[in-house]
């Protein structure tokens, strides 16, 4: 079965810094990996996807993954966090591999804390 | 143009009582998804409607139900309420060309 995991509850980073919100998977087949992004009372927002092709993924708000198949990680990074990129991070996989409609399982979320 | 609208915002109800929940899509999606989001936990898929069927199932109780309509909006119903069905309950719809999922802002129910 797919399933991704994201170790850290919370990453606490300061304003300006990198930061990375790890992400790690299991699939069988090919990963259909995405990161979206939770604010408070509110649904999810799309970031980036990764289907095939380059390793580095760029998505919104400056944000990009890595794609890394040997250690089966997807790790989130922006190179200098702000203030606003503070919010809940859930990394995903889609079931069942290639199918555009097939679900997405979810992990549990990282809660991103960036301090002026 | 309209991203997908979700209704109502907040509810409460009792224990043993029934909910219904509305999903109107993004403009031009026809594929519509409902996920069960508890507290402190990711989004868990419900089921999945295409062309008025449910297509996918999660792993929920037949309690979850729902319906979709021909202008594909879409309810999720919800029967003899437990405490734990308290969550977030988020709709989704699909960009069959990217495979993006776009989300709604959810439906917060309370059980008492």
């Amino acid at each position: 079965a797919q399933s991704v995991a994201q170790p850290e509850d919370q990453v606490n980073v300061a304003e300006g810094n990198p930061l990375t919100v790890k992400c790690t998977y299991s699939v069988s087949g090919n990963p259909y990996l995405f990161w979206y992004v939770q604010y408070p009372n509110r649904g999810l927002q799309f970031l980036l996807k990764y289907i095939t092709g380059d390793n580095l993924v760029k998505g919104s708000y400056g944000f990009e993954a890595e794609f890394n198949k040997s250690q089966t990680s997807f790790h989130l990074k922006k190179p200098s966090a702000l203030v606003s990129d503070s919010a809940l991070y859930f990394c995903a996989v889609r079931d069942g591999g290639g199918g555009a409609t097939n679900k997405l399982i979810f992990g549990t979320g990282t809660l991103l804390a960036v301090q002026p | 143009d309209a991203g997908v609208t979700q209704s109502p915002t907040h509810l409460i109800k009792t224990r043993g009582q029934q909910v219904t929940l509305r999903c109107s899509p993004k403009s031009g999606h026809d594929t519509v998804s409902w996920y069960q989001q508890a507290l402190g936990q990711g989004p868990q898929f419900i089921f999945q409607y295409y062309e008025e069927e449910e297509r996918q199932r999660g792993n929920f109780p037949d309690r979850f139900s729902g319906h979709q309509f021909p202008n594909y909006s879409s309810e999720l119903n919800v029967n003899a309420l437990l405490l734990g069905d308290s969550a977030l309950y988020l709709c989704a719809t699909q960009d069959l060309n990217t495979g993006e999922l776009f989300f709604g802002e959810g439906s917060r129910l309370t059980v008492l």
